[in-house]
């Protein structure tokens, strides 16, 4: 069984840039969220997807978009990216929506900087 | 709203004392409670989880929490800390599926010999 792995591990970007962070989901699961925790805060949600649906959106941006594939593996993309954007980039993922699959599995997170 | 407290940011213990960590949540359905730890620059891993029946849950690593509906609190605890629970600590409340996690600020435990 492997884990969720994400890339890249740290990233630097310039204002105004844009940025792909990728991520795998553990064998077996569907649903993918992503979470940006800034520095000395808790992790918040952006979005989550299931079944190459996005499923639900936390308080960010349109500049924040996703994508799921086939796979289950998940892009986050930030266009136009400002100081703010600045943070930890965690995937997490797991079996779906019934109780016994609620665990949610995260990936070591990518660092990002923006300069 | 939904909403996790965690009021102490930071905890400073010595090897072999007690722990507990505190954490109130504010959730407007029936809430499923999480504990995660998190080493310096490391993702989040799950030390307990509760849904439903006994309110006290055992984790990994020793752990324990016990959850309060009447006081919505999930505190977690340790018997006899180790060097190696020196982390962060995060409580979590979400729904069924863990889809959309709300965290609270974290808790830094220090671990002094």
């Amino acid at each position: 069984e492997t884990g969720v792995t994400q890339s890249p591990t740290h990233l630097i970007k310039t204002r105004g840039q844009q940025v792909t962070l990728r991520c795998s989901s553990q064998s077996g699961h569907n649903t993918v969220s992503w979470y940006q925790q800034a520095l000395g805060q808790g992790p918040q949600f952006i979005f989550q997807y299931y079944r190459e649906e996005e499923n639900g959106r936390g308080n960010f941006p349109p500049r924040f978009s996703g994508l799921q594939f086939p796979n289950y593996s998940s892009e986050l993309n930030v266009n136009a990216l400002e100081l703010d954007d600045s943070a930890l980039y965690l995937c997490a993922s797991s079996g779906g929506f019934s109780k016994r699959n609620t665990e949610a599995f995260f990936g070591q997170g990518t660092r990002l900087t923006v300069v | 709203a939904q909403s996790v407290t965690q009021p102490d940011i930071h905890i400073t213990v010595s090897e072999g004392a007690s722990l507990e960590l505190r954490c109130n949540y504010s959730y407007g359905a029936t809430p499923y409670l999480f504990w995660y730890v998190q080493s310096p620059g490391q993702g989040l891993q799950l030390l307990l989880k509760y849904f439903s029946g006994d309110t006290l849950v055992q984790g990994i690593k020793g752990f324990e929490a016990e959850f309060k509906r009447s006081q919505s609190s999930f505190n977690l605890r340790k018997p006899s800390v180790h060097w190696s629970d020196a982390a962060e600590y995060f409580c979590a409340v979400g729904a069924a599926g863990a889809n959309n996690l709300f965290f609270g600020t974290g808790t830094r435990l220090t671990v002094i010999p």
